[in-house]
């Protein structure tokens, strides 16, 4: 099955810094989303790109369809940002299931 | 974006007993939905789909017995988790989208501590 591989692991930042988290996948796709976990467990929604770039507020992600990742970008960090970043994809094979990377732990510090 | 609601948050229960976790869309209808397990500091781990009116799919590794899945209408997918022990405590979270070439949205969660 299709391989999902975020980067990096665990990330800490001083408030205000900018950061770049990354997404590669092993195989073409038709879905990808990125997510934020809060720390009661709910995936927000950041992003739907399969393709191409988005921008929303302080957030903006690309995605590189041909090359197989996606980035997400986090400008002027704010503590509230902190949590896990995941990036899940969906395989061409039409069942249109998610499979998720390991995600990017974010801490950002006062 | 769409709302996916779940049910119960939060369960406690014994040792030996079954566990039984909704999952609905609020305002759209789902011929699929998602099941995902994740333990603690790991990924999502995508355990079945759940297909309405036909048995669900289970992934590799994911015991069809234990975790009974049902999706009776368009708006509602149930997992039940039968003879619960305490390695079964995790957290459960549900997934639909309105369209099967849309975004997806999840549920809340629902975490389950098995005693």
């Amino acid at each position: 099955g299709i391989q999902v591989e975020q980067s990096p692991p665990d990330l800490i930042l001083q408030e205000g810094a900018n950061s770049t988290l990354r997404c590669n996948f092993s195989d073409s796709v038709n879905n990808l989303q990125w997510f934020h976990q809060n720390p009661w467990g709910q995936l927000i929604n950041l992003f739907y790109i399969p393709s191409g770039t988005k921008q929303n507020g302080r957030l903006s992600a690309t995605t590189v369809a041909t090359e197989r990742y996606s980035l997400l970008y986090i400008s002027s960090s704010q503590t509230t940002d902190s949590g896990v970043y995941f990036c899940a994809v969906g395989g061409l094979d039409s069942s249109y299931k998610l499979i998720f990377g390991s995600g990017t732990r974010l801490l950002v510090r006062p | 974006g769409a709302v996916v609601s779940q049910h119960p948050s939060r369960v406690i229960c014994k040792s030996g007993t079954s566990v039984k976790i909704e999952c609905r869309s609020l305002d759209f209808q789902a011929t699929t939905m998602f099941w995902y397990r994740q333990f603690p500091k790991q990924s999502l781990m995508l355990m079945a789909t759940s297909n309405e009116g036909s048995k669900a799919t289970y992934e590799q590794g994911v015991e069809k017995d234990k975790f009974l899945i049902n999706h009776a209408s368009l708006t509602l997918s149930t997992l039940t988790v039968t003879s619960a022990h305490p390695e079964d405590s995790s957290f459960y979270i549900c997934s639909a989208r309105p369209t099967l070439d849309t975004e997806a949205f999840f549920g809340q969660g629902t975490r389950l501590t098995v005693v």
